[in-house]
């Protein structure tokens, strides 16, 4: 069955720094890969996806994440953080044919 | 235009009341979802539908009845409501339920049973 981790309840980045959300899968098949960003008393807002070709995915608001095949992960990352980027951040994958699986979220806090 | 939209975003009612939640989707997409997210934030899903075909059935209690009477509309009618289901509940919508594709959320359907 496949499954998504995402170590870190709460991630806080200064204004400015770069910042880096963890997320680690495990699926039988090839992985679909997405990051998902949820505001608050909001639905979840689709960031970016992996499919195939290029380990690294560029996304919305800046947002990009590097897809590793051998540690099995798919972290999210941008270079300089916002405070407006505080939010609730969630990693999900799937395969063909079977259900989004969602990780149970991380809390950004970027502080000015 | 709102492409996911759910109704009511509040619902507060008492044990044992039945209740329904309404979806629409105005980007032509053939799969639809409901999910429900916890006060932990834990995202689960709960059905799916493709071309109003029910395709995904999780466990959940049978007090929980989908609906969808035409692709762009799914709805959740919940019977004898019990505190324990007071959440949040998504509805999303993908182009389609094999490929790479996104989903699309509502805003989210606050219910709270008293």
């Amino acid at each position: 069955a496949q499954s998504v981790a995402q170590p870190e309840d709460q991630v806080n980045v200064a204004e400015g720094n770069p910042l880096t959300v963890k997320c680690t899968y495990s699926v039988s098949g090839n992985p679909y890969l997405f990051w998902y960003v949820q505001y608050p008393n909001r639905g979840l807002q689709f960031l970016l996806k992996y499919i195939t070709g290029d380990n690294l995915v560029k996304g919305s608001y800046g947002f990009e994440a590097e897809f590793n095949k051998s540690q099995t992960s798919f972290h999210l990352k941008k270079p300089s953080a916002l405070v407006s980027d505080s939010a609730l951040y969630f990693c999900a994958v799937r395969d063909m044919g079977t259900p989004l699986v969602f990780g149970k979220g991380t809390r950004l806090s970027v502080i000015a | 235009d709102t492409a996911v939209s759910q109704t009511p975003k509040y619902l507060v009612t008492q044990m044992g009341n039945d209740k329904s939640i309404k979806c629409e989707q105005n980007l032509g997409h053939d799969t639809m979802y409901w999910y429900k997210q916890d006060s932990k934030k834990f995202l689960k899903i709960m059905f799916s539908y493709n071309n109003k075909e029910l395709i995904i059935n999780e466990t959940v209690p049978n007090r929980f009845s989908p609906k969808s009477p035409d692709k762009a509309h799914l709805n959740l009618h919940i019977n004898s409501l019990e505190l324990g289901d007071s959440a949040v509940y998504f509805c999303a919508s993908s182009q389609g339920r094999k490929g790479p594709y996104e989903q699309y959320f509502g805003p989210g359907t606050r219910l709270t049973v008293t």
